[in-house]
């Protein structure tokens, strides 16, 4: 059993470079995630899913897309990468029904740096 | 909206030392609470977690109990070894999409 797998481990770009992070859960979640993480800061939510395509933005989506078409896969897009994109990515996910709420799991995250 | 604010960091200890990271929260509706662990180069890891008033949340020796009348989730610990050297979150989530709004981070160091 896996978990969450993130690819890739690192990546540098060069400004206005655009590549996608994937991210693939094996649990059979429904409820997938996001997060970008800045030097000495807390997690901040970029985009999330509740299914199969469902998406939704969370509180820093700007810059980002994401598509949702399997259970499992969750990738995120940077099209036009900024050097404010450099940060560290984290996919996560979650099972979530109307008898309660699961904790997320998280991948190994992505260090993106752009310059 | 939702925020959590947690004691900034670095918390430096020595081996068998008393630990507690304090987390306060304010949220729309009836959160769950949750302390993560970030050890270095690693993803985030559930430590543990309490849904409801009252609960208290323990694993590996931590502990926090859920404060509803002083919105608060501190984590302690009653002796911690080097190992437990790490970035410690606490977050909550409501029910709108199970999203986590997580505090800023506290780092723990803990020399032999």
């Amino acid at each position: 059993n896996a978990g969450v797998t993130q690819t890739p481990k690192f990546r540098i770009l060069k400004i206005g470079q655009s590549m996608t992070l994937q991210c693939t859960q094996d649990m059979n979640h429904n409820y997938m995630y996001w997060y970008r993480q800045d030097p000495g800061m807390g997690l901040k939510l970029i985009y999330y899913s509740v299914g199969a395509g469902i998406t939704d933005k969370g509180e820093v989506p700007n810059g980002y897309n994401v598509s949702r078409s399997t259970t499992e896969d969750f990738p995120l897009r940077l099209e036009l990468a900024a050097p404010s994109q450099t940060s560290v990515y984290f996919c996560a996910s979650s099972y979530s029904s109307p008898q309660g709420r699961g904790e997320q799991y998280f991948g190994p995250g992505t260090r993106l740096t752009v310059t | 909206g939702n925020s959590v604010t947690q004691m900034e960091g670095p918390v430096t200890l020595s081996e068998e030392a008393f630990l507690t990271i304090n987390c306060t929260y304010t949220a729309t509706g009836y959160p769950s609470l949750f302390w993560y662990v970030q050890y270095p180069g690693e993803g985030l890891q559930l430590l543990l977690k309490a849904t409801k008033a009252d609960d208290k949340g323990s694993n590996k020796g931590f502990e926090a109990t859920y404060r509803k009348e002083t919105t608060s989730f501190h984590l302690e610990k009653g002796s911690v070894q080097v190992s437990d050297s790490a970035v410690y979150f606490c977050a909550l989530s409501t029910a709108a999409g199970n999203k986590l709004t997580f505090g800023g981070g506290t780092r723990v160091l803990v020399k032999p």
